[in-house]
């Protein structure tokens, strides 16, 4: 298996849906991420699960959820989304320690209509 | 606050050539770590390459090798013999000191390899 696995790579939803997208990773990392990408912008931080915090950018509207339920999974609830929330999804880990690499998944490409 | 700065936002390169995107950077913490990474259009981000502030060399990774100029505050990504499966979106990033893990990105440089 791939080192980050996203989960679903697509998805169109309506504003009102509820939809969750799923990272897992097996690398025995001990810090996720999630970025959105959208075009023309550089990678915007929402989320950081590490062993010691959460981070999480300001920002982000409370209509995106995080969850992580143990250091390999972590999970995106999406509720009554707006259009402009389309964009590329990726999610990311690391050892959580300083200066090291992030691993990526190929990302959930999000439309909503 | 940290930031990150690449001003291409294409780049085109024969096949077989050499070509450099640039990176600039700003803070004013000593201590930082500067990445680059690749995502072709299947979408997954790929480490290429990684420079810490106190390394005396440039770092090097087959054909990608890292121009660092610490006083102009630059970190240029250099690709030698250019193939087509380059063609990709590269970005750099930075993590910066005080124990921070959290990379910031630049808005990226698309190349196009041409035949």
């Amino acid at each position: 298996e791939t080192g980050v696995t996203q989960t679903p790579r697509h998805l169109v939803m309506g504003m009102t849906n509820k939809k969750s997208l799923k990272c897992e990773q097996h690398l025995g990392h001990n810090a996720m991420y999630w970025y959105k990408q959208s075009a023309k912008k550089p990678l915007e931080l929402m989320f950081v699960y590490s062993l010691e915090e959460r981070v999480e950018n300001n920002s982000v509207p409370s209509r995106f959820s995080p969850e992580c339920p143990n250091s390999s999974h972590l999970f995106l609830h999406l509720h009554t989304l707006q259009p402009e929330d389309s964009a590329l999804y990726l999610c990311a880990s690391s050892q959580g320690q300083k200066n090291e690499k992030l691993f990526f998944g190929s990302g959930t490409q999000l439309s909503v209509l | 606050a940290q930031k990150i700065t690449q001003t291409q936002p294409g780049m085109f390169v024969q096949e077989k050539e050499a070509v450099t995107l640039d990176c600039t950077y700003d803070t004013s913490d000593p201590s930082y770590g500067l990445f680059w990474y690749k995502q072709p259009s299947s979408g997954e981000m790929i480490f290429l390459i990684y420079q810490g502030s106190y390394d005396q060399q440039n770092a090097t990774e087959g054909r990608y090798s890292l121009n660092f100029q610490k006083a102009r505050k630059s970190a240029n990504l250099v690709i030698s013999a250019s193939q087509l499966g380059d063609s990709a979106m590269y970005f750099c990033a930075m993590t910066h000191g005080g124990g921070s893990y959290i990379p910031t990105f630049g808005r990226g440089t698309s190349l196009i390899v041409h035949p």
